[in-house]
């Protein structure tokens, strides 16, 4: 099975900084990772799919990066609204699994 | 408006079954495969199996293999999850997800609010 570790598993930042969240798959996984967003209370929302394709009606302050077995998450100028746990998710040979989640708060 | 509405949920005795059901509506069902994904308490999402938009294709995680069933009728729109044998450990919030594709691409682009389970004497 393949393993997705996430990090950090939390972070604080001040609104407007540049946030960085990283993931790496146990084996190669081409640029089949996904990312999501879940706030307090919600279900997660896709943001990302395929690596670095914006799911429609996402800002575009978010983005992805990587593939093979290293990927990256970036919120290009934290907001307010950005707080929550964020997610990635890869799917091959029937399973799929999620990273641990970072959670995002403000300084 | 895609909308996934999941219950079934309730408390159950370790050991016992119990049924969750998903209604679909707002696209065409049989056009996408469908997923169950779990979160335990204050913990992160756990994937816990998909079907493919035929039921010709279907994965399980390894830590419900040979317990759990999913099944989906495209008549009624609706997805199931069968689930027996429950252990403490299958406490958590259930998710409904509906996949991007008609096979298994594993990528979920709308998720219902999710029905509770909880496993206890």
């Amino acid at each position: 099975d393949i393993q997705m570790t996430q990090s950090p598993s939390s972070l604080s930042a001040s609104v407007g900084d540049r946030v960085t969240i990283t993931c790496q798959a146990s084996q190669d996984i081409s640029n089949y990772l996904n990312w999501y967003q879940q706030k307090p209370g919600k279900a997660p929302k896709l943001l990302i799919y395929d690596a670095s394709n914006l799911e429609t009606g996402v800002p575009s302050r978010f983005s992805g990066s990587g593939s093979g077995t290293d990927f990256t998450f970036t919120i290009s100028s934290l907001q307010p609204e950005d707080i929550a746990t964020y997610y990635c998710q890869q799917y091959d040979n029937l399973q799929g699994t999620f990273g641990q989640g970072t959670k995002v708060e403000i300084k | 408006e895609v909308q996934l509405v999941e219950s079934g949920g309730g408390l159950v005795q370790p050991g016992r079954s119990l049924r969750l059901s998903c209604a679909a509506s707002g696209f065409t069902f049989d056009d996408y495969a469908m997923h169950w994904v779990r979160q335990a308490p204050g913990k992160g999402l756990e994937w816990v199996s998909g079907i493919s938009w035929n039921s010709g294709s279907i994965g399980y995680a390894d830590s419900v293999k040979g317990r759990f069933t999913i099944s989906r009728d495209n008549a009624k729109n609706s997805l199931y999850l069968q689930m027996n044998s429950l252990r403490a450990e299958d406490t958590a919030l259930y998710y409904c997800a509906k996949d991007m594709g008609q096979w298994l691409v594993g990528t979920f682009d709308y998720w219902g609010q999710g029905t509770l389970v909880t496993v206890s004497s």
